[in-house]
């Protein structure tokens, strides 16, 4: 099946900076890669998603690249926020089948104001 | 539309009872699936329904644990008996199965513990 590995598991950044978050799959049918946030006590929320016909996809600060060949995909938030704070899960899975996706163990990020 | 809905948000039993975990998926979603988030594991795929029939369950723990869907806006998540290492949050979620929308929209969880 499929194995996501995520790093790092935990982030700190100056407010302002940016973080990068990598992963990557094992399983090369693999072509939907959704990235959610989860803040404290709530449920995990998609910010962004990149399929395997792309190799780079942004919305404002979040961008999301992709490696097919070499299996691996990141995410990257510039000019972070301290409400940024939170964590962070990769995940990958086969198109048609979005809630089936393997997930990595997440990055607690914290952005220090 | 309100969302994935679960129910009850946090449920706290006593080892070897029976507890049932109940979800609402999206109107028109047609898969729905069931996560367990804990420290340890973080976040594990349980089972998965399209159509409301069962397609993998091949991330349920043991015996002790079954889901039904018996149709289209309601799915059940059960363990009899509970044992304290079941305690964790359970995630339900929905995704409307197209070429077009992929995204997975997860309820508020339910937050068990087992004493």
């Amino acid at each position: 099946g499929e194995n996501v590995e995520q790093h790092p598991s935990t982030l700190s950044v100056q407010e302002g900076d940016s973080a990068v978050i990598k992963c990557t799959y094992s399983d090369s049918a693999s072509n939907y890669f959704p990235w959610y946030k989860q803040e404290l006590g709530k449920r995990p929320q998609l910010i962004i998603d990149i399929r395997s016909n792309v190799g780079e996809k942004k919305d404002q600060r979040i961008a999301v690249t992709l490696n097919k060949t070499a299996k691996h995909f990141s995410l990257h938030i510039t000019e972070t926020q301290p409400e940024d704070s939170a964590v962070y899960f990769c995940a990958a899975s086969i198109q048609n089948n979005a809630g089936k996706s393997t997930f990595g163990d997440g990055t607690t990020l914290t952005v220090k104001p | 539309d309100a969302g994935v809905i679960q129910s009850p948000r946090h449920e706290v039993t006593e080892m070897g009872q029976e507890v049932t975990l109940r979800c609402k998926p999206i109107s028109g979603h047609n898969s729905l699936f069931w996560y367990r988030q804990t420290m340890m594991r973080g976040l594990e795929l349980l089972i998965y329904f399209n159509n409301n029939v069962p397609i993998d369950d091949s991330g349920m723990p043991e015996d002790r644990f079954s889901a039904k869907m018996p149709n289209a806006s309601f799915s059940t998540l059960k363990i009899q008996p509970s044992e304290p290492r079941d305690s964790a949050v359970y995630f339900c979620a929905s995704s409307l199965d197209s070429m077009m929308n992929t995204e997975a929209f997860f309820g508020q969880g339910t937050r068990l513990t087992v004493v």
